[in-house]
């Protein structure tokens, strides 16, 4: 079955930097792309953008450029969302999201979620 | 703030309907863009509940229907129960943002 699982929760220092993973397994890792939604507290979600399995070339959403990284690595079939220069606002739910283009494009699993805390 | 707009909260009692609206516009539904919709349960990650508008993935009781008309979208639950109490959630493309977006999100209580 379709596995996409995440590493866990991280407690950062505003400055510091951070990389969260997104291990799949159960399905082709080249064929589906991966992308990544912020939850912030008690709010909704946010698309932060996605990376091509096949290129690693990555697309980023308006107001996530400059301090985000997404990359993967193929042998083992991991994308990860790298984040520099924290700031607290940063503090929120991290989803990745397997992304469906073969007729709808939906966001079809879902990995767990990786709360990321900035806190001095 | 999100393109699509969803009402904060709905709320009804076990075995009624409800309805959930995503109001968007010509740069999303109106341009022909299709309606997905997510469930998130307290605590835990959103899951593709309706796709393509009315289509249900496996496993997804028929109590959850989906719809699309103009630039709005719906999503109807029948015989309310109470594990359905959650935040549920619209989807869509916008074509002027060049970017996927949510709504604003609708918490469903079941009283």
């Amino acid at each position: 079955q379709v596995q996409l699982v995440q590493s866990g929760s991280e407690l950062k220092k505003p400055g510091a930097s951070v990389k969260v993973s997104c291990k799949a397994s159960g399905y082709t890792f080249t064929n589906y792309a991966i992308n990544w939604v912020r939850q912030a507290p008690g709010q909704g979600l946010e698309w932060m953008g996605w990376i091509n399995p096949t290129t690693g070339k990555p697309t980023y959403a308006q107001g996530f450029t400059g301090r985000f990284v997404f990359s993967l690595d193929t042998s083992v079939t991991t994308t990860y969302l790298q984040i520099s220069s924290l700031k607290a606002e940063d503090t929120a739910i991290y989803y990745c999201a397997r992304f469906d283009s073969s007729m709808y494009y939906t966001f079809d699993y879902w990995g767990q979620g990786t709360l990321l805390t900035v806190s001095s | 703030q999100s393109v699509l707009t969803q009402p904060p909260s709905v709320s009804g009692a076990p075995g009624q309907r409800v309805t959930i609206s995503c109001t968007g516009s010509n740069s999303n539904f109106g341009a022909g863009y299709d309606v997905h919709w997510y469930q998130q349960l307290p605590g835990t990650a959103p899951k593709l509940l309706i796709y393509g508008n009315n289509n249900r993935p496996s496993g997804v009781p028929d109590r959850f229907s989906g719809s699309m008309s103009g630039t709005s979208g719906s999503l109807a639950i029948s015989g309310l129960l109470a594990e359905d109490e959650a935040t549920y959630y619209c989807q869509s493309y916008d074509s002027s943002l060049s970017t996927y977006v949510f709504g604003t999100g609708t918490k469903v209580t079941v009283l």
